[in-house]
């Protein structure tokens, strides 16, 4: 089975940062790109960004809203993810996900990031 | 950016009625579509990828259709656990983007 479990979010302040994780089982987690998606409390799906695998090169790619903030890692041999964000803002108050695949086929459960002073 | 939308934003319907929702890109995707069911206080998942293709373990109720830019999600006879908010996004080229969501309701 599938797992993606998402951690590490919190209240943060500010122009502050936080470091997500997402540890995989279930799949071969070096063959597959990991994405990052996030949800705004009673809003829609934003896609934050994504990491590709070894044999592309790491790739990432961002949206332009975290661009420049954002980094996403992994570390292949913990099957794990990483969104490390930097001068955090309150719109990028949400829930974030983790997801496989652009056609995004399997979640976590998220984790809450809240971005208040 | 490729923009994704939905129609409608809402709406109601009765168990055992047939249920279309349809998703417009901006450009032409192909058939880099897919559809997510989303349940209050739960995370999305995955119904449909590469605009039809059914999602190991999804329900054949659901179906979709289309390519290029017009696209239908398909539910054929709404039970009482389909009522959630479905949700499009294509993968044709970065950024992926999603439609705003339509939220069926019972009425």
């Amino acid at each position: 089975e599938v797992q993606l479990v998402e951690s590490g979010g919190g209240l943060v302040q500010p122009g502050g940062s936080l470091k997500l994780s997402c540890v995989a089982s279930g799949f071969t987690f070096s063959d597959s790109a990991v994405h990052w998606v996030r949800q705004a409390s009673g809003k829609g799906l934003e896609w934050v960004g994504r990491i590709r695998t070894k044999a592309n090169s790491y790739g990432t790619t961002y949206a332009a809203s975290v661009k420049g903030r954002f980094t996403i890692s992994r570390d292949d041999s913990k099957n794990t993810a990483y969104l490390q964000m930097n001068s955090l803002k309150t719109e990028d108050t949400a829930l974030y996900y983790c997801t496989r695949h652009d056609w995004n086929e399997d979640w976590g459960q998220g984790t809450l990031v809240t971005v208040s002073s | 950016d490729i923009q994704m939308t939905q129609s409608p934003s809402s709406l109601s319907a009765s168990v055992g009625d047939r249920v279309t929702i349809t998703c417009r890109a901006s450009q032409d995707i192909s058939k880099y579509l897919a559809w997510f069911q989303q349940k209050p206080g739960k995370a999305p998942k995955s119904l449909i990828y590469a605009a039809s293709s059914l999602q190991s373990g999804v329900p054949s109720k659901f179906s979709g259709s289309g390519s290029g830019t017009d696209f239908t999600l398909t539910i054929s006879s709404l039970q009482p656990e389909d009522f959630a908010t479905y949700y499009c996004q294509h993968y044709n080229s970065y950024p992926l983007t999603f439609g705003p969501g339509t939220k069926v309701d019972i009425k």
